[in-house]
């Protein structure tokens, strides 16, 4: 258990449904992170929570949308899936100093395993 | 726009074996660079973190140098166990348009036969 929680851990949706991915942190920690791992890809940024503030990713299509309500959770809303979103969704968190100063350490949760049909 | 390439993809290693890891990064800009594990349908666990001024750090077998100069990094893992097999990624943390973000590698799987 490394402090940061993802739930479901393995979820299964058709491309019409709405679901949600849920992440926990009880690390102290003030940004948080969704990466998405697909197939014989590198893992890739899609959204950052930093300080409270969201940083948009302008290559992530609409249809995944983030919610942070605060420091210690953090969503990823599905809606209207296409079968090639399916891949594991990685959530993680960190102590940003906010001067981007490299100290950053993240701490990954086990993700989220998802199929889309 | 920073890449990271990872090589060998996969090894296959009889235990006991000493092995390299290599990762180079194209942009020598980054804060730092991480070494993570990832085991079958886990998440990840960080191995090892050297700071863009440092050369180099250990933990137990494991040895990670930097030459940021030359956008290179390996991982040495001395007298590998079974307990080794795992996916090896390496991350350089940089400051991209969405704040500092962490910039991953395809990753190389690694197999420790007993």
């Amino acid at each position: 258990e490394t402090g940061v929680t993802q739930t479901p851990r393995h979820l299964v949706m058709g491309m019409t449904n709405k679901k949600s991915l849920k992440c926990e942190q009880h690390l102290g920690h003030n940004a948080m992170y969704w990466y998405k791992q697909s197939a014989k890809k590198p893992l890739e940024l899609m959204f950052v929570y930093s300080l409270e503030e969201r940083v948009e990713n302008n290559s992530v299509p609409s249809r995944f949308s983030p919610e942070c309500p605060n420091s210690s959770h953090l969503f990823l809303h599905l809606h209207t899936l296409q079968p090639e979103d399916s891949a594991l969704y990685l959530c993680a968190s960190s102590s940003s100093s906010g001067d981007n100063s490299g100290a950053n350490v993240l701490t990954f949760g086990a993700g989220s395993r998802l199929t889309v049909l | 726009k920073q890449e990271v390439t990872q090589i060998p993809a996969a090894l296959s290693v009889p235990e006991g074996e000493n092995l390299v890891l290599n990762c180079s990064f194209t942009d020598s800009a980054i804060y730092n660079l991480q070494w993570f594990r990832q085991d079958p349908g886990k998440g990840l666990t960080s191995l090892l973190l050297i700071q863009s001024s440092q050369r180099e750090q250990t933990s137990g077998r494991l040895n990670a140098s930097l030459d940021k100069s030359s956008g290179r990094s390996t991982l040495y893992i001395a007298a590998s166990q079974p307990g080794d097999s795992a996916t090896y990624l390496c991350a350089v943390l940089e400051l991209g348009q969405a704040g500092t973000a962490l910039i991953f590698g395809k990753g190389t799987t690694l197999s420790v036969s007993s």
